[in-house]
């Protein structure tokens, strides 16, 4: 069972700032790394696939990077809907997803 | 454009059944897999069962293996699990979603519907 962790489980930004989120497989994955984007009362939104590609309508202040066991989501210039909770999420196998990093206005 | 939309959860009681579907649109439903996903405040996203396009192959999560059947209709677009003995712990808000062809990820998620398993 690939154990998949996110750093750290919470973030407090001011707009405008950057967001640097961490996730760590517990083997290698490649780059079968999803993030997601997930809001109050929503279902999870998906930001990234193959650890680097955007999803159809995803801007370009988000950005994906990494690959076996390392990978990082940037949030460049954050607006005010970027707050929310983010997940990575591998499917090297049966798929599992992190605890979730919380980004928060500072 | 892509709609998921599930429907069926409520109130149960420990060890009843109770079926989820999940009405697809805007898309050639019968091209993709599909995804069942669970979300509890304790356990977080898990993933709980996966059906091929056609419905040939299914795999489900250990927590639920051999209660939950996952099953699909391409005729009328719409997507099933089926959930027998229910416990306590499988109390979460279940999404519906497709898979993509490039990987076992949810690129499209239905709005979510909560099950309560309670007596």
């Amino acid at each position: 069972e690939i154990v998949m962790t996110q750093s750290p489980a919470s973030l407090s930004v001011s707009p405008g700032e950057t967001a640097t989120l961490s996730c760590r497989a517990s083997e290698s994955v490649s780059k079968n790394l999803a993030w997601y984007q997930q809001k109050p009362g929503q279902a999870p939104r998906l930001l990234i696939s193959g650890a680097s590609t955007r999803a159809t309508g995803i801007p370009a202040r988000f950005s994906g990077s990494g690959s076996g066991t390392e990978f990082t989501l940037t949030i460049s210039s954050l607006q005010s809907e970027d707050f929310a909770v983010y997940y990575c999420q591998h499917y090297d196998g049966w798929p599992r997803f992190g605890g979730g990093t919380r980004v928060d206005i500072k | 454009q892509v709609q998921l939309v599930e429907s069926g959860g409520g109130v149960v009681q420990p060890g009843r059944s109770l079926r989820l579907s999940c009405a697809a649109s805007g898309f050639s439903f019968s091209n993709y897999g599909m995804h069942w996903v669970r979300q509890t405040p304790g356990k977080g996203l898990e993933w709980v069962a996966i059906i091929w396009y056609d419905g040939s192959k299914k795999y489900y999560a250990d927590s639920v293996k051999g209660r939950f059947t996952i099953s699909r209709d391409n005729s009328e677009n719409t997507l099933y699990l089926q959930m027998n003995s229910l416990r306590a712990e499988d109390t979460a808000v279940y999404f519906c979603a497709r898979v993509p062809h490039g990987g076992w990820y949810a690129d499209y998620w239905g709005q979510g519907n909560l099950v309560t398993v309670s007596s």
